[in-house]
């Protein structure tokens, strides 16, 4: 059973820091892993891919992969109240096949 | 990314009915698949959605309770059967660019069964 966790939360960080959000899986041949972010009663959006392993940064998001770890995470530098969503941590087992979903972390800046 | 459209974005309806959820793409897209979201809960893949052939499902869902089509690489179509208030629920259309496994979702239909 290829499984993908996250902590629930919710996390609540203070607006400013830096929110730092945990992802686990179990398929050591997976290729790709997506964060998503989904305000409540919208549908996911997707805000970083990653591939290799180490960090690839797009503006104020950092996704960072260890493949040894099987581990991914996402940071999100200078967090505002806008960031506040669920983020759902999503890894495809293989190229060109479906993906599988964490259950997300609930996420919520403190103004 | 593609511009993805759902129709309809929501509906009320009565136990034992049946209703047909479209998913548009304004591009050719080769992967279409449809996923259940249960209120507080995270994304179930219900199937694949396959251009000209029968779609791939999941463990748990099956045709004669979900029937998928997909006429095109642009649209395809799901419909909920036999409805019960179990099946309450946000349903979403995403579509793969080919893009390793990348997808991007629809906004959603939210159905609510009585």
């Amino acid at each position: 059973q290829k499984e993908v966790e996250q902590n629930s939360g919710p996390l609540s960080v203070p607006e400013g820091a830096i929110a730092s959000l945990n992802c686990t899986y179990s398929d050591r041949g997976s290729q790709s892993f997506f964060w998503y972010r989904q305000y409540s009663g919208k549908s996911p959006e997707l805000i970083m891919f990653i591939y290799s392993n180490g960090d690839k940064e797009d503006g104020r998001f950092t996704a960072q992969l260890n493949k040894a770890s099987q581990y991914v995470s996402l940071l999100i530098r200078d967090s505002q109240p806008s960031d506040s969503a669920t983020y759902l941590c999503a890894v495809a087992p293989n190229r060109d096949d479906k993906i599988i979903f964490g259950k997300g972390t609930r996420l919520h800046i403190l103004p | 990314s593609a511009v993805i459209s759902q129709k309809p974005s929501r509906d009320i309806c009565q136990r034992g009915t049946s209703l047909t959820i479209q998913c548009q793409v304004d591009s050719q897209v080769t992967m279409m698949f449809w996923y259940r979201q249960q209120p507080g809960q995270s994304l179930t893949l219900i199937a694949t959605a396959n251009q000209g052939s029968e779609a791939t499902y999941e463990s748990g869902f099956v045709i004669d309770k979900f029937p998928i089509s997909r006429p095109n690489l642009t649209f395809s179509t799901l419909t909920v059967s036999n409805m019960s208030p179990e099946d309450s629920s946000i349903y979403l259309c995403s579509v793969g660019t080919g893009d390793a496994d990348t997808q991007y979702f629809g906004p959603g239909t939210r159905l609510t069964v009585l």
